[in-house]
C-alpha cells in the first residue's frame, strides 16, 4: 500500500547529541514536508521541498537540516543547536506544492533527555 | 505561517450529539482543510474545501468554506466514541505562498 513511513516511532536523545528522523513515502508525490506539533499547538512547518535537491526552510527551521537527494526520503536532522527539541516530529507530502492536501506519516517522538 | 484561531479548544461529546467546531483568520484563504488525528498518529484529512460558500459532507461530516473567504467551520451529527480525537483546521493562502496554516486543534473527548 503507497503512504509515508516515519521511523524510528520513538527516539531518546541526550543534550548534545544530533538525531536524524527517516521519513519515505511510495507515493510518487512531489513535495514534501516537516511540521513540530506541541501540546495544545497548531502544527509549524520546519522544512519543506518541491523537488529534489531542492528544499526551502520553513517558519521554524533554525536548529535543523535536511536533504532531498531521493523523490522518496526528505530526513530531518535535529541539531544540538536546536534548544528545546522534544516534540512530535510530523512528516507529509503532497501531489505538488501548491496541493494543500497533505498525506501525513504516523510521526516520530523525540524526547531529550 | 499565520495560526488560525481554532474554536472550541476542547469539547466533550455523548453519543448521539452533534457537534460544531469552526476557524477563523483575518486573512483570506484559497483552501479549507479539516485533518483528524488520532493519539500518537499522524493527521488524517477529513474534508477539502475549494470554493467560498462550497458546503462538502463526507459520510457525517460537514464542513462549509465561509463566504467572507476567512472562516470555516466542521459539523459531526450523531456522534459516536470513535470521533474522539483532535480536528485541525488548516488554510492554504492564495498565489505564491502555498503553505499551510494550522488551527491550534480541537480536542473532542467523550462524556464520561
Amino acid at each position: 500500500d503507497g503512504g509515508i513511513t516515519q521511523s524510528p516511532k520513538y527516539l531518546f536523545r541526550k543534550e548534545g547529541q544530533n538525531v536524524t528522523l527517516s521519513c519515505e513515502q511510495n507515493l510518487n508525490h512531489d513535495a514534501m514536508y516537516w511540521y513540530r506539533q506541541d501540546p495544545g499547538q497548531g502544527l509549524r512547518l520546519i522544512y519543506y521541498s518541491q523537488i529534489v535537491n531542492d528544499f526551502q526552510k520553513g517558519d521554524i527551521a533554525e536548529g535543523y537540516s535536511v536533504s532531498r537527494e531521493k523523490k522518496e526520503s526528505f530526513p530531518l536532522t535535529v541539531t544540538s543547536a536546536q534548544k528545546n527539541p522534544t516534540a512530535f516530529y510530523l512528516c507529509a507530502s503532497s501531489i505538488r506544492e501548491s496541493a494543500g492536501e497533505l498525506f501525513f506519516g504516523e510521526g516520530s517522538r523525540l524526547t531529550v533527555l | 505561517g499565520q495560526q488560525l484561531n481554532q474554536s472550541p479548544q476542547s469539547m466533550f461529546i455523548q453519543e448521539g450529539e452533534d457537534v460544531s467546531m469552526n476557524c477563523t483568520s483575518s486573512s483570506i484563504f484559497n483552501t479549507w482543510l479539516w485533518y483528524k488525528q488520532d493519539p500518537g498518529e499522524g493527521p488524517v484529512l477529513l474534508i477539502a474545501l475549494y470554493k467560498a460558500g462550497e458546503l462538502t459532507s463526507n459520510g457525517r461530516l460537514t464542513a462549509q468554506f465561509g463566504i467572507t473567504r476567512k472562516d470555516s467551520f466542521l459539523n459531526i451529527s450523531a456522534s459516536i466514541p470513535s470521533d474522539v480525537g483532535i480536528y485541525f483546521c488548516a488554510g492554504q493562502r492564495p498565489i505564491n505562498d502555498y503553505k499551510l496554516s494550522f488551527g491550534a486543534g480541537t480536542t473532542v473527548t467523550v462524556r464520561a
